[in-house]
């Protein structure tokens, strides 16, 4: 089974401001690893992935997260936030397809949320 | 693009009432999903279907039902509401094992009040 934590459940920062949101993860097999974001009244939308391949992953709206297999870390980064990124973030783990696992492990699991507050 | 559609997108219920919220999906995807979202907890897996006709419990199952009797449509019924249920409701599907990058899309939302 795979678990998510997120370590901060808020963050404020300033606009212009670095902001790094910080995820652990817990498995027994390799996984693909996702961040995604929902603005108010939203659903949920996929910022990046992690499949494979190069640990330095970059998504949309100039985010981007970095793979640690030894940390089993997937934090978020963004070197300068706008006010239009205050949102909830999530962190999430999924077994990979070919790790031999069986479907009951082709969920998603998610993290609690990070929620990231932007002020001027 | 429709994408993933969910219904109805909000609804109030007393306890002891049933309903049911559909899930529509238009991208031929084989796994579809329903969470909840409640504060502080994230979303928590209640159901999921690998296919057509085939269902099985995720992480917080008790209360809810689903049924999978076609492809593109996933149900989640609740039989006898109960104000736990209070939360929002959210729908998702991907494609299947073998095409499978691990993204899952969402529907919107469906917020559900039990009094």
């Amino acid at each position: 089974a795979q678990s998510v934590t997120q370590l901060d459940s808020q963050v404020p920062v300033f606009e212009e401001a670095p902001v790094e949101l910080r995820c652990n993860y817990s498995s027994s097999v390799s996984v693909y690893l996702f961040w995604y974001v929902q603005y108010p009244n939203q659903g949920l939308q996929l910022l990046l992935k992690y499949l494979s391949g190069s640990t330095l992953v970059k998504g949309i709206n100039g985010f981007e997260a970095e793979f640690n297999k030894s940390q089993t870390s997937f934090h978020l980064r963004k070197p300068s936030v706008h006010i239009s990124d205050t949102a909830e973030y999530f962190c999430a783990v999924r077994a990979r397809s070919d790790s031999g696992q069986n479907q009951a492990g082709t969920a998603l699991i998610f993290g609690k949320g990070t929620t990231l507050s932007v002020s001027s | 693009n429709a994408g993933v559609t969910q219904t109805p997108k909000f609804r109030v219920l007393k306890t002891g009432q049933s309903m049911t919220l559909l899930c529509a999906q238009d991208m031929n995807h084989e796994y579809m999903y329903w969470y909840r979202q409640d504060p502080g907890m994230g979303l928590r897996l209640i159901h999921y279907s690998v296919g057509e006709g085939t269902t099985a419990k995720g992480e917080v199952p008790d209360g809810y039902n689903v049924s999978r009797l076609k492809k593109q449509n996933f149900l989640l019924g609740l039989e006898s509401a109960a104000p736990s249920q209070t939360s929002v409701y959210f729908c998702a599907s991907s494609y299947g094992r073998g095409t499978n990058t691990g993204e899952l899309f969402f529907g919107e939302g469906s917020r559900l009040t039990v009094l």
